[in-house]
């Protein structure tokens, strides 16, 4: 089944205490990005690759890092979290499309709460 | 700057009721695509339909329908014989080719309830 995972799918943490949410897909997609969904601030897109190797910062970058070593993944990863930081979390991925803007494809949602 | 407005944040319907949710969308590009994404209580992102600027052509997938209106740079939603599974919050999104990364620019939502 074609589909984009994550995990965990919900996370308590503590201040200042690094984490890893990974993203996995498995439609060959070149593109995956991170998205944060807020009340009140809705979708915003944080880190976004167009393929291996190849990472830029989105809307909301501050306090996060991601890598794309593998083409079908692409962790996100909180260095020393903060209370700001809780969110729920979405990984996406697409076809690059060569200019067009392909569907992008959701995973189920990672729940953080930093206390 | 592109821009997704809903302006309702929230409707209620009885089961069997007919439903439009608006998106108004502003962009400066003439090329854009427009998708609808549907969120159930579970709290997953569900793609719906993607449309490009191009086409202006509406479009119905069993009780879903879609009306794109590039006049009016409207893309609204139509749920015929609304059932209590179609509950959710339902965004609608833009997206330009010339934006860097891709960026899906989301609306702030519609949720919808559906009571039995």
């Amino acid at each position: 089944e074609a589909q984009v995972t994550q995990n965990p799918r919900y996370l308590i943490t503590v201040t200042g205490k690094k984490l890893t949410v990974t993203c996995s897909q498995n439609m060959n997609h070149e593109y995956m990005s991170w998205y944060r969904q807020d009340p009140g601030l809705g979708l915003r897109q944080i880190y976004y690759s167009m393929n291996v190797e190849v990472t830029d910062k989105g809307d909301v970058p501050e306090g996060y890092k991601v890598s794309r070593k593998e083409k079908r993944n692409f962790p996100l990863i909180l260095e020393s979290p903060s209370p700001n930081q809780t969110s729920l979390y979405f990984c996406a991925s697409s076809f690059t499309g060569g200019g067009y803007q392909e569907t992008q494809y959701f995973g189920p949602g990672t729940r953080l709460l930093v206390l | 700057a592109q821009k997704v407005t809903q302006a309702q944040t929230e409707i209620s319907v009885v089961e069997k009721e007919d439903v439009t949710l608006d998106c108004v969308y502003e962009t400066r590009d003439t090329t854009y695509y427009l998708f609808w994404y549907k969120q159930p209580p579970s709290g997953e992102l569900v793609f719906l339909i993607r449309r490009n600027s191009f086409d202006e052509q509406n479009e119905i997938s069993g009780r879903y329908s879609w009306n794109f209106q590039k006049s009016t740079s409207s893309f609204n939603f139509t749920i015929t014989a609304s059932q209590v599974v179609d509950s959710a919050v339902y965004f609608c999104a833009l997206s330009e080719p010339s934006n860097a990364g891709n960026m899906l620019t989301f609306g702030g939502g519609t949720r919808l309830m559906v009571k039995p």
